[in-house]
């Protein structure tokens, strides 16, 4: 059962322009989201959070939207930039207790110059 | 800052062997958390130590083991090695005490097994 899904395995945007990508999950209990980046060969990398109390997180060209009624989330990218192309994982975890994070299958952004 | 440190980042293994992997975190952070990474199955999570002490264990084998000792290091185990676990493992580290729980990973252990 996969309880974060990520149901767009490829994206491709125009370098300037606004990548979104976007993360379902099923379990309410979940009440903490991440976002990490991954190279080819390389760990992922943590880009931004947020947890249940709060709906938008930003961080510079990069911000996190949270819609807890639809159990939904998504990463804006704005403006997208050839570097940022990588695989992107959303993850979720509950904030007391289980210490672990259950990741998405992962999306992969191709931003085109 | 150091990141965090895994070695060996390649590994071949025949079938039958067992592997030890091992993850060196972050200065200061006391949780290590290990997931499998296989295509199209994201990152999976095998287990999370906190002071020496597994917290949580995901839903694999008993072949799958780990330990982390005193300095925070951790090692995971894989004994009776199957072509199925052919795989990049991944060690991640944070401070381990809500809120402060995001982790940061290494580059991982590319594991093949044949």
């Amino acid at each position: 059962d996969q309880q974060v899904k990520q149901n767009s395995p490829s994206l491709s945007v125009q370098e300037g322009r606004i990548s979104i990508l976007n993360c379902d999950y099923t379990n309410s209990m979940f009440d903490y989201f991440l976002w990490y980046k991954k190279y080819p060969a390389e760990g992922p990398t943590f880009l931004i959070s947020i947890s249940s109390i709060k709906d938008k997180n930003e961080d510079g060209r990069f911000t996190v939207f949270l819609n807890k009624s639809a159990k939904h989330l998504s990463l804006h990218i704005v403006p997208s930039q050839p570097g940022d192309s990588a695989v992107y994982f959303c993850a979720a975890s509950t904030l007391s207790g289980t210490y672990k994070y259950i990741f998405g299958t992962g999306t992969r952004l191709k931003v085109l110059a | 800052k150091a990141g965090v440190t895994q070695t060996p980042r390649y590994l071949i293994k025949t079938r039958g062997q067992q592997v030890t992997l091992s993850c060196s975190p972050i200065s200061g952070h006391r949780s290590v958390s290990w997931y499998q990474q296989t295509p199209g199955q994201g990152l999976q999570f095998l287990f999370e130590y906190f002071s020496e002490t597994q917290r949580n264990k995901g839903n694999f084998p008993g072949r799958f083991s780990g330990r982390q000792f005193s300095n925070s290091r951790s090692e995971m185990n894989v004994s009776t090695l199957e072509l199925g676990d052919s795989a990049l493992y991944l060690c991640a580290s944070s401070l381990g005490v809500p809120p402060n729980t995001e982790a940061f990973f290494g580059q991982g252990t590319r594991l093949t097994v044949v």
